[in-house]
């Protein structure tokens, strides 16, 4: 079964550098959310969309932005890199009647 | 606002034996409640979820939970843990029939397989 795609896989980039993780949600899936994992931690929300509209929002900083496109994939845009944003980013998808989200398996970003 | 409570960090198990892993939940209507599992290095895998029904729920790999409403528990459990269940394990909690809201995930519990 097809399942939730996440590109790159890993992704190394310097301070203050620009950064752009591609999620393509499961087919049919309306809805997709981001998700930040730091070294040891659990996944912490940072931002979902259904239907290619934001419908919730965690703790996203402001230099990261994302959307979701006509065809349900989302990208997260983040910029002016800092250190503490090295960590595992989980795109989630899922269909409108509940959070029930399966997971794609992660962009490792390291920000050197 | 939910939030998740995961007691044990770590559990160490011998491999054989049964596991069960913890979770209470904070949340002011019915939820969804999930168990994921991680690997290291890996991406979340789906166990299990409930959302309604039979409280005793199955899920992949041989693991089943139960959801206790008066206890606010949904803990997960095999009954003969396999080298490969090393793993981490991430129990979440999410709004009922709520469109793109948020998982609220436990602090996790790492599992350790002896042989």
């Amino acid at each position: 079964a097809a399942g939730v795609i996440q590109s790159p896989r890993h992704l190394i980039k310097e301070k203050r550098e620009t950064a752009t993780l591609k999620c393509y949600p499961i087919p049919r899936h309306d809805t997709v959310y981001w998700y930040q994992q730091g070294p040891g931690q659990d996944p912490q929300f940072l931002i979902s969309f259904y239907e290619k509209m934001q419908s919730d929002k965690g703790s996203i900083p402001d230099r990261f932005s994302a959307q979701q496109f006509s065809d349900y994939h989302s990208e997260l845009n983040m910029s002016s890199l800092e250190l503490g944003d090295s960590a595992l980013y989980f795109c989630a998808s899922s269909l409108e009647e509940g959070p029930g989200a399966f997971f794609g398996q992660g962009t490792r970003l390291t920000v050197v | 606002a939910q939030s998740v409570t995961q007691p044990d960090i770590h559990i160490t198990v011998s491999e054989g034996a049964s596991l069960e892993l913890r979770c209470n939940y904070s949340y002011g209507a019915t939820p969804y409640l999930f168990w994921y599992v991680q690997s290291p290095g890996q991406g979340l895998q789906l166990l299990l979820k409930y959302f309604s029904g039979d409280t005793l729920v199955q899920g992949i790999k041989g693991f089943e939970a139960e959801f206790k409403r008066s206890q606010s528990s949904f803990n997960l459990r095999k009954p003969s843990v396999h080298w490969s269940d090393a793993a981490e394990y991430f129990c979440a909690v999410g709004p009922f029939k709520a469109a793109g809201n948020k998982l609220t995930f436990g602090g996790g519990t790492r599992v350790l397989v002896k042989p």
